[in-house]
């Protein structure tokens, strides 16, 4: 069975300024696939980043990174230049090869950027 | 915009009734899954369709079915409804099987049941 731990259910950050959102993975798999969503209040889940588990380099997205590190199973969000449309719920989530159709989903980190 | 659409927004039903919910995948996408978040199960997966044939099972209450139609468009249908059963519901879709797919969701059905 896999698992996803979220331990920070809330974070505040300023305008600007970088912000770590911490994700931690279970799962006995060798192959997976480590994904970050971002649902703000209005609801909608909006994909951010994923990562594989044979990639060598951490993923990029625009201001989204994703700092993997596979022997402590972390899989950490990296915003940086926070904006105030940041402020929302995101989610970590993995899927495993041996059943590539079910999403894990953590708890959710709930981020608010102040100005 | 993901291109997901569910229909209806927003569902209000009494227990014991029964209620369908619909989406339509991305345009070629021939994989439809169904997750549920509610406040106190988080956000959980119930079944995923491909082409038309169920592929993995998550959650799913027996009480709960789905199917994907030659159009490709999903139904998710609730019965028995208890009041727990009130939560998110989001369909989302994806090119195929693989792990590596985005999974793009739709807006989502907020189902309240009274």
């Amino acid at each position: 069975a896999q698992k996803i731990t979220q331990t920070q259910p809330g974070m505040f950050v300023q305008e600007k300024e970088a912000v770590t959102l911490d994700c931690t993975y279970d799962t006995s798999d060798q192959s997976y696939g480590l994904f970050w969503y971002k649902q703000p209040s209005s609801g909608e889940m909006i994909f951010l980043i994923y990562q594989g588990s044979y990639d060598e380099q951490n993923a990029t997205e625009g201001r989204y990174s994703l700092n993997f590190q596979k022997a402590r199973k972390s899989a950490n969000l990296v915003i940086s230049a926070s904006q105030l449309g940041d402020s929302a719920m995101y989610f970590c989530a993995m899927r495993v090869n041996t059943n590539a159709g079910k999403s894990t989903f953590g708890d959710g980190t709930t981020l608010t950027v102040k100005p | 915009d993901s291109g997901v659409t569910q229909t209806p927004k927003h569902l209000i039903t009494a227990t014991g009734q029964r209620v369908t919910l619909r989406c339509s995948p991305r345009s070629g996408d021939l994989s439809v899954y169904w997750y549920q978040q509610s406040l106190d199960q988080g956000l959980q997966f119930l079944i995923q369709y491909y082409n038309g044939e169920e592929r993995a099972k998550g959650n799913i209450l027996e009480r709960f079915s789905a199917q994907q139609f030659p159009d490709l468009h999903s139904e998710l249908n609730l019965s028995s409804l208890e009041l727990g059963d009130s939560a998110l519901y989001f369909c989302a879709s994806s090119a195929g099987l693989a792990r590596t797919d985005t999974q793009y969701f739709g807006p989502g059905t907020r189902l309240t049941v009274l």
